[in-house]
């Protein structure tokens, strides 16, 4: 299958700063890219779905002020959690996908965050 | 999207055929079947999907019931490599969105 990679793969960041994670597509390119998080023991939650050069359309309930995401290019797109709050602590793992909707999505291997 | 329902939880000893069931009565006539399984700590991996007739690939076997209300993800050899939880998602042809359900955590034991 196609692949996504992410970076970094985790980090960890002082409460109020930004905290920038990078997605790409490495071998096709992504005419849609989706950010989810995930907590502990719990399912994936899409918070974000964003097309090349267009904005992002956000799930209900996710600030679209707090994650800032950016689909530059076909094979890059950033989520920013601004303002990062112990609460922000999460899994984040974006998934791509080329092509028409019935283009199968492929995802990476997801972002850890500690925010302390 | 239709809702999905799968198992919480199953065994299967290596070497054997692990059968993943999943429940999908409201899914209605455009809308796909896919499997993704999620390995602890990684990124969701795709699978296999399906619309109505059965599917095979490298990794596993998608197989639909003719009234398309459940479907069941055949794993033919297991190894403890595939113990992860495996998530059955239908998705609506005119939606680019997945989602996921609480899927079903497989163990596959020695």
């Amino acid at each position: 299958g196609a692949v996504v990679s992410q970076h970094p793969s985790r980090v960890i960041c002082k409460s109020g700063t930004s905290v920038k994670i990078e997605c790409r597509s490495l071998d096709f390119q992504a005419t849609t890219m989706f950010w989810y998080r995930q907590f502990p023991k719990q399912s994936l939650m899409l918070m974000a779905t964003s097309n090349e050069g267009s904005k992002a359309t956000y799930e209900q309930g996710v600030e679209k002020d707090k994650f800032l995401i950016n689909h530059a290019s076909l094979t890059l797109s950033t989520l920013t959690v601004t303002s990062a709050h112990p609460e922000d602590s999460s899994f984040y793992i974006c998934s791509a996908r080329g092509g028409g909707l019935q283009e199968t999505q492929y995802f990476g291997p997801g972002t850890r965050l500690l925010v302390l | 999207d239709a809702k999905t329902t799968q198992p919480t939880s199953m065994d299967c000893a290596e070497g054997r055929a692990a059968n993943l069931p999943c429940n999908h009565s409201t899914i209605s006539g455009n809308e796909y079947v896919y499997w993704y399984r999620q390995i602890h700590s990684q990124g969701p991996q795709y699978i296999i999907h399906g619309l109505k007739n059965n599917e095979t690939n490298e990794m596993a076997s998608l197989i639909i019931t003719e009234d398309r209300k459940s479907s069941t993800l055949i794993l033919p050899h297991a190894t403890l490599r595939d113990t992860a939880v495996y998530y059955c998602i239908v998705r609506g042809r005119g939606t680019d969105k997945l989602i996921f359900g609480t899927g079903t955590r497989l163990q596959v034991f020695p």
